[in-house]
């Protein structure tokens, strides 16, 4: 079975612009979770999907959004960037007999100029 | 003060000793997690854990449901393990990872 990917892996962008990041779950799961990862606050969660359906959302603003698909794949969206927005976005997905597992993606770093 | 606190935040072994890593915890959970992050990103699940112990080749990881702690133990520890170990609550109702900030780990050889 293939594991989560994650699309672009790194990313450039400079202030006020604004970024989709997209995820690619594990077949079969219906659950996608994003995390932000940043050298000073570690990884914080942002939001999950369950089939199509933002379950619970971390405490981020509302610049960050997300949705995802009916074949479970998501995307995340960051608009009007920010310095403090570069970082590691990690997703990870879970689904039938992973339990409370979640598999992660490799991430895509985000760089912001 | 962090729901999720991990000791030492840094730490540095010589190959072949005995490693603890620890996890503190203030909030309900019904599961944790040890991760391990290697440079370049990649997350990977090591134990799950909602009771007692867990065994898989050089690691063990225990919790202690009461105290709300839990330990990850690296036995004849090996340059390979060189990382960055995150200790990871389930908690909420959806069922929602709360991160501890890690704790490095550089194996000399």
């Amino acid at each position: 079975k293939a594991g989560v990917t994650q699309t672009p892996r790194y990313l450039i962008k400079t202030r006020g612009q604004q970024v989709t990041l997209s995820c690619s779950p594990i077949s079969g799961h219906r659950s996608v979770s994003w995390y932000q990862q940043t050298p000073g606050q570690g990884l914080q969660f942002l939001f999950e999907y369950f089939s199509e359906t933002q379950r619970n959302k971390g405490n981020f603003p509302g610049r960050f959004s997300g949705r995802q698909f009916s074949n479970s794949r998501s995307e995340m969206n960051v608009s009007t960037l920010e310095l403090g927005d570069s970082a590691l976005y990690l997703c990870a997905s879970r689904g039938p007999g992973s339990g409370d597992t979640q598999y992660f993606g490799p991430g895509t770093r985000l760089t912001v100029l | 003060k962090n729901e999720v606190e991990q000791s030492p935040q840094n730490l540095t072994a010589q190959e072949g000793e005995f490693i603890t890593i620890n996890c503190s915890y203030s909030v309900g959970i019904s599961a944790l997690h040890w991760l391990q992050q290697h440079p370049g990103g990649g997350i990977v699940s090591l134990f799950m854990l909602s009771s007692g112990k867990k065994k898989h080749g050089r690691l063990i990881a225990t919790i202690n449901i009461q105290e709300k702690h839990s330990s990850l133990h690296i036995t004849a520890s090996h340059p390979r393990d060189s990382a960055v170990y995150i200790c990871a609550v389930v908690s909420g109702s959806q069922g929602n990872l709360i991160f501890g900030k890690g704790t490095k780990l550089s194996v000399k050889p």
